[in-house]
């Protein structure tokens, strides 16, 4: 199985300031055949279930803001949020598709300063 | 808009059962690999099973093979999951969810907790 490891566990940042949240896969999601990462990247706020917000390691979904930027390749992954809003508040979780089975980090709680 | 809608969790002692269903609308459900997650209380995200358009193929978390089973109707929309011999480890909230690589859609899940 791959492992995914997330660091920091919790996160706190200043309105407005930049968060970095990282994953590492124990081995590369990287497929040869179309080059593309396999992974994804989800927010889960209080109450909630998970949305997807970034897909193939970079690839934003419709409708999240441009201030989340995924971004890494093979093992070793990041999260960015530019600039951190109230909404922004929530766990973020990476997660592998390479193979199965689907494997999720530990969560990134992030919180305001 | 697409809609996912759980059923059927509840408090079960250990050792028993339970089926959850997941109502779908708002897409084309036939099209979709689908799949469902758990989530216990207070942790992380943990798959658990999905299933391939047409229910051929079927894949599961190690520690629940051979316990739970993933099967769908598409003629009702609609995915479930046969839960037997439940443990306070099968303790969570479950989730279905579209896809069986990234998770696009999500429903809101139904609680399942297993208790004497």
């Amino acid at each position: 199985d791959i492992v995914m490891t997330q660091s920091p566990d919790s996160l706190t940042v200043s309105l407005g300031e930049r968060a970095t949240i990282n994953c590492k896969s124990s081995q590369s999601v990287l497929y040869s055949s179309d080059s593309k990462n396999y992974l994804g990247w989800y927010q889960q706020k209080p109450g909630q279930p998970p949305k997807l917000i970034i897909r193939w390691a970079s690839s934003r979904e419709s409708g999240v803001p441009d201030r989340f930027s995924g971004s890494g390749s093979g093992t070793d992954f990041t999260l960015t949020i530019s600039s951190l809003q109230a909404e922004d508040v929530a766990v973020y979780y990476c997660q592998q598709y390479y193979s199965t089975p689907l494997t999720f980090g530990g969560g990134t709680k992030v919180e305001i300063k | 808009e697409v809609q996912l809608v759980e059923s059927g969790g509840g408090l079960v002692q250990p050792g028993g059962s339970l089926r959850l269903s997941c109502a779908a609308s708002g897409f084309t459900f036939s099209w979709y690999w689908m799949s469902w997650v758990r989530q216990a209380p207070g942790k992380g995200l943990e798959w658990v099973a999905h299933i391939e358009e047409d229910g051929g193929e079927k894949y599961y978390l190690d520690s629940v093979k051979g316990r739970f089973t993933i099967s769908r109707d598409n003629a009702k929309n609609s995915l479930y999951l046969q839960m037997n011999s439940l443990s306070a480890d099968d303790t969570a909230v479950y989730y279905c969810a579209t896809g069986r690589a990234h998770l696009e859609y999500w429903g809101q899940g139904t609680l399942v907790t297993v208790s004497s």
